[in-house]
């Protein structure tokens, strides 16, 4: 069935170092989104990208949707203690939306 | 990985009919469950949180006597949509909090697709 992959699983960085985390559908999107999800709460909404090879950036985070609208990325700039959490994408198709399993980012001070 | 399952993925019923959705937690016990839902294009919209043995507790502006809510065991939680309606017609996900790890990691369901006629 449909899946959408996402990497790494973790990562752990020192704060200021930048962090990237990666969403690859094994089929064609219509559109993807991010949240983020605090320890311990529930994911928050952070984004949507519809446009084949579209790029948000929300202050330290860019987004960016492949030109086949098949891959994703969110990367943060400068990474600070509060970017601590795990980031979902999730991909939209045929009205369904589907769930990475998130990569948990934990950052040093 | 965790997997939680959901059940079914696709549902059509008549309008009035009550609709029941599963959520299974296959290889970890989930004392909490979540409820989403989602319309075409738009983000996530917590429900309910479902609490094993206990009541659910449900967000503000979500009907209790229309979404019904169920856990009864610890991997097992049920949605029941009652008279449905064609606004109810959505994508239905669920989430269970697995509290082995330290910070109870959420795993998603696949989803389920109702549509009323």
């Amino acid at each position: 069935g449909q899946q959408v992959m996402q990497i790494p699983q973790y990562q752990h960085v020192q704060e200021g170092e930048d962090f990237t985390t990666y969403c690859n559908s094994s089929t064609t999107l219509s559109n993807i989104q991010w949240y983020k999800q605090r320890p311990g709460g529930h994911p928050v909404f952070l984004i949507q990208l519809v446009k084949s090879g579209e790029v948000k950036k929300q202050k330290r985070l860019t987004f960016q949707f492949g030109e086949a609208k098949k891959n994703s990325s969110l990367h943060i700039t400068a990474t600070q203690t509060t970017d601590v959490g795990t980031y979902f994408c999730a991909g939209g198709s045929q009205g369904n939306l589907i769930f990475g399993k998130g990569t948990k980012l934990s950052v040093k001070p | 990985g965790a997997v939680v399952s959901q059940h079914p993925s696709r549902v059509i019923c008549k309008s009035g009919t009550s609709v029941k959705i599963e959520c299974r937690s296959l290889d970890f016990q989930a004392t909490t469950m979540f409820w989403y839902r989602q319309f075409p294009k738009q983000s996530l919209m917590l429900m309910a949180t479902s609490n094993e043995g206990s009541k659910a507790t449900y967000e503000q502006g979500v009907e209790k006597d229309k979404f019904l809510i169920n856990h009864a065991s610890l991997t097992l939680s049920t949605l029941t949509v009652t008279s449905a309606h064609p606004e109810d017609s959505s994508f239905y996900i669920c989430s269970a909090r697995d509290m082995r790890g330290a910070d109870g990691e959420l795993f998603f369901g696949e989803g389920s697709r109702l549509t009323v006629l």
